[in-house]
């Protein structure tokens, strides 16, 4: 079965730092890979989504992420953090066109001043 | 143009009690989704809906758990009798088509008491 996992569970940096999210698959073929934002009590919002091509992938907010077949990840990067990114953060892939998501059990990113 | 719009947005209710849950998708969105959301987890799916026709329940506890999309349009979750342990987030989705990029709603938040 596929699965997702993100290492982190938190993961604190400071406003203006850098950010890197790990994302790792469990899927013998390249899947359709996805990074959702969660913000307290909404809804998932998609970042951006990798479904083949370009392995450098822009997403909204000024996120990005690479998806390296060696190593099945898809991390999510941001140069210069805001404190309006402090959220929860889930990868997620799809395993083949029109199946269903399958999440990772999310990184909860703080931002301190 | 309207996102995803769940009702009740929280619910406490004694366990044995019956519950449901309401969401009106995107207009225009064939694909409608049931997610639950455990503390501290990702979404998890619980049925798809492709139209009025539920294509993939194999998550839903069926001994306790319906849900229904009459016309191809809004859906109703319910649970009946609710169990402590379903207290979670229940998230609805929906895409244009399966496979497509799904858009959440804000979810409902479930505590049994």
């Amino acid at each position: 079965a596929q699965s997702v996992t993100q290492p982190d569970i938190h993961i604190t940096v400071s406003e203006g730092a850098s950010l890197e999210l790990r994302c790792n698959y469990s899927y013998g073929a390249t899947p359709y890979l996805f990074w959702y934002v969660q913000s307290p009590g909404q809804g998932l919002q998609l970042l951006l989504k990798y479904f083949s091509g370009d392995t450098l992938v822009q997403g909204i907010k000024g996120f990005e992420a690479e998806f390296k077949r060696s190593q099945s990840s898809f991390n999510l990067r941001k140069p210069s953090v805001h404190w309006s990114d402090a959220a929860e953060y889930f990868c997620a892939v799809i395993k083949e066109y029109g199946n269903k998501l399958v999440f990772g059990a999310g990184t909860i990113l703080r931002v301190k001043s | 143009e309207a996102g995803v719009v769940q009702s009740p947005r929280y619910k406490i209710i004694e366990k044995k009690q019956p519950v449901a849950f309401w969401c009106n998708p995107i207009s225009g969105h064939n694909t409608l989704y049931w997610y639950r959301q455990n503390l501290g987890q990702g979404p998890e799916l619980l049925i798809r809906y492709e139209n009025e026709e539920a294509v993939d329940d194999s998550q839903l506890p069926k001994d306790r758990f319906s849900a229904e999309r009459l016309k191809g349009v809004d859906s109703t979750l319910k649970i009946q009798p609710a169990e402590l342990g379903d207290s979670a987030v229940y998230l609805c989705a929906s895409s244009f088509r399966k496979g497509y990029e799904q858009y959440f709603g804000p979810g409902t938040r479930l505590t049994v008491t």
